[in-house]
């Protein structure tokens, strides 16, 4: 396994409960970022990840979402209370480190809050 | 403020040689990358443009002008597996990427 991978590959949740995400970028690529893509538009930054450290949250919408690399590798989105408006993909992409490297993103996680 | 435009949908036919633009106003832009995207999958890698100029790679080629803010991807010799979305995407300076909305390209025999 090559490539970037998410699980699960489709979550399906009610209005109000929280969920994980999961995203096991390439080995030895130290930067993650995750975006998350609506029908229709281009991904939208959340966060990227330098080692294991949040180099720019910018782009997490409110206090609900958090992200997480612990050990600098594997990463964990995690959204509380979730809203139907947080349905999306959310996409992972890994890059081999800081400057003009090529992210290399992973097939997604179908999110639909119900 | 952050903005990136692409034409939403382009049609063209099997063979021929199709344009699309993208032009952008960022905070900052530390170059510019092109994305390929299937309905329904991840988006995979196409050019990088951090320099004015034209970069050419197989039936791709990619163009910057800074100056101008704007871009083109040109694809040669389409194929129906060309069929995708197209996305622009800036680099800023802290590494994150801002994509436009994506260019819906359909292929016709």
């Amino acid at each position: 396994g090559a490539g970037v991978s998410q699980t699960p590959s489709n979550k399906v949740t009610e209005k109000g409960k929280y969920v994980e995400l999961r995203c096991d970028p390439i080995s030895g690529h130290t930067a993650l970022y995750w975006y998350r893509q609506s029908l229709g538009q281009g991904p939208e930054f959340l966060i990227y990840f330098q080692g294991t450290g949040a180099a720019d949250d910018s782009g997490l919408p409110n206090d609900r979402f958090f992200a997480v690399r612990p050990e600098g590798s594997v990463s964990t989105l995690k959204i509380q209370r979730t809203e139907r408006g947080d349905s999306a993909v959310y996409l992972c992409a890994s890059s081999f480190g800081r400057g003009n490297y090529e992210q290399y993103f992973g097939p997604g996680t179908r999110l639909t809050v119900t | 403020g952050q903005n990136i435009d692409q034409p939403t949908e382009m049609t063209a036919t099997e063979g021929a040689i199709v344009q699309i633009n993208c032009t952008y106003q960022t905070s900052g832009f530390n170059g510019l990358f092109w994305y390929q995207q299937h309905a329904g999958e991840a988006p995979t890698f196409l050019s990088y443009n951090v320099l004015d100029g034209l970069e050419e790679k197989g039936r791709f080629s990619s163009f910057l002008s800074r100056s101008k803010g704007y871009s083109y991807l040109l694809l040669k010799e389409l194929q129906m597996k060309d069929s995708a979305s197209y996305l622009c995407a800036v680099r800023e300076d802290t590494d994150k990427l801002i994509f436009g909305t994506g260019t819906r390209l359909q292929v016709f025999p």
